[in-house]
C-alpha cells in the first residue's frame, strides 16, 4: 500500500525558515516524480513544487520561487521542501503527492501537515 | 497566464445526475490533459478523473470526465451523499511548465 507521511509544520515568524519531509514507502520511490501542493485556510489547491524522478527536472510556482526548494533522497524514501522567508500567505495545510507520471495527475496524496507563519 | 474556471458550487439529489464545468482561459487549453480530484472536507484529495476521461482503479464508474474545446466536465450519476466533497480540475501546463488548479466546486447533496 502506498503510504506518503508530512511532517515538519509548525507555527513559524514571519521571515522564518522551515523544512518539511515527506516519507514515502509501499514502492518504488525512486521511479516517481513529487509534488507539493497547499492548501490554505477555507481555500482550494495551489501547487507549489514538483521533482522529476531524478532530480533534474524541477519547477516552482512564482509565489514561492527563491523562497522554497524541493528535493529528494531517494536512499532516504523521502521527499523534503525547504520553506525560508516565510510570509503570512504561506499559512497552508502542505500535501505532498506522488505524481504518477500521466499527465501530472497525483494518484496518491500524504494527510498534510500545517505552517502556520504569524507572529 | 493559465486558469482554469469551475463553478463555486453546484448541488443535486440522491440519484441524479450532476455536472462539474472547467473552463479555460488560455489559447492553449485544447493541448491540456484535464484531471479531477475529490476532497471532502478535512482530508487529502484524491484522484478521481485523469487524462480527460480516464478513471484510476476503485474510482466507481459513476465518475466520468469529459473534455471538448475549452472546456471540460466532471459528471456523477446516481448521485450519493457520499458524493459531498470539493471538486478540483487541473492540469499541467506544459507552455508555463506549472500545474494549475480550478478554484474548486462545492458539491452538496440536498
Amino acid at each position: 500500500e502506498v503510504q506518503l507521511v508530512e511532517s515538519g509544520g509548525g507555527l513559524v515568524q514571519p521571515g522564518g525558515s522551515l523544512r518539511l519531509s515527506c516519507a514515502a514507502s509501499g514502492y518504488t520511490f525512486r521511479n516517481y516524480p513529487m509534488t507539493w501542493v497547499r492548501q490554505a485556510p477555507g481555500k482550494g489547491l495551489e501547487w507549489v513544487a514538483y521533482i522529476g524522478w531524478d532530480s533534474k527536472v524541477i519547477f516552482y510556482a512564482d509565489s514561492v520561487k527563491g523562497r522554497f526548494t524541493i528535493s529528494r533522497d531517494d536512499a532516504e524514501n523521502s521527499l523534503y521542501l525547504e520553506m525560508n522567508n516565510l510570509k503570512h500567505e504561506d499559512t497552508a495545510v502542505y500535501y505532498c503527492a506522488r505524481d504518477s507520471g500521466i499527465v501530472g495527475a497525483d494518484d496518491h496524496w500524504g494527510q498534510g501537515t500545517l505552517v502556520t507563519v504569524s507572529s | 497566464q493559465s486558469v482554469l474556471t469551475q463553478p463555486p458550487s453546484a448541488s443535486g439529489t440522491p440519484g441524479q445526475r450532476v455536472t462539474i464545468s472547467c473552463s479555460g482561459s488560455t489559447s492553449n487549453f485544447g493541448s491540456l490533459n484535464i484531471n479531477w480530484y475529490q476532497q471532502v472536507p478535512g482530508t487529502a484529495p484524491k484522484l478521481l478523473i485523469y487524462r480527460n476521461d480516464l478513471r484510476p482503479s476503485g474510482v466507481p464508474d459513476r465518475f466520468s470526465g469529459s473534455k471538448s474545446g475549452t472546456s471540460a466536465s466532471l459528471a456523477i450519476t446516481g448521485l450519493e451523499s457520499e458524493d459531498e466533497a470539493d471538486y478540483y480540475c487541473a492540469a499541467w501546463d506544459d507552455s508555463l511548465k506549472h500545474r494549475v488548479f480550478g478554484g474548486g466546486t462545492r458539491l452538496t447533496v440536498l
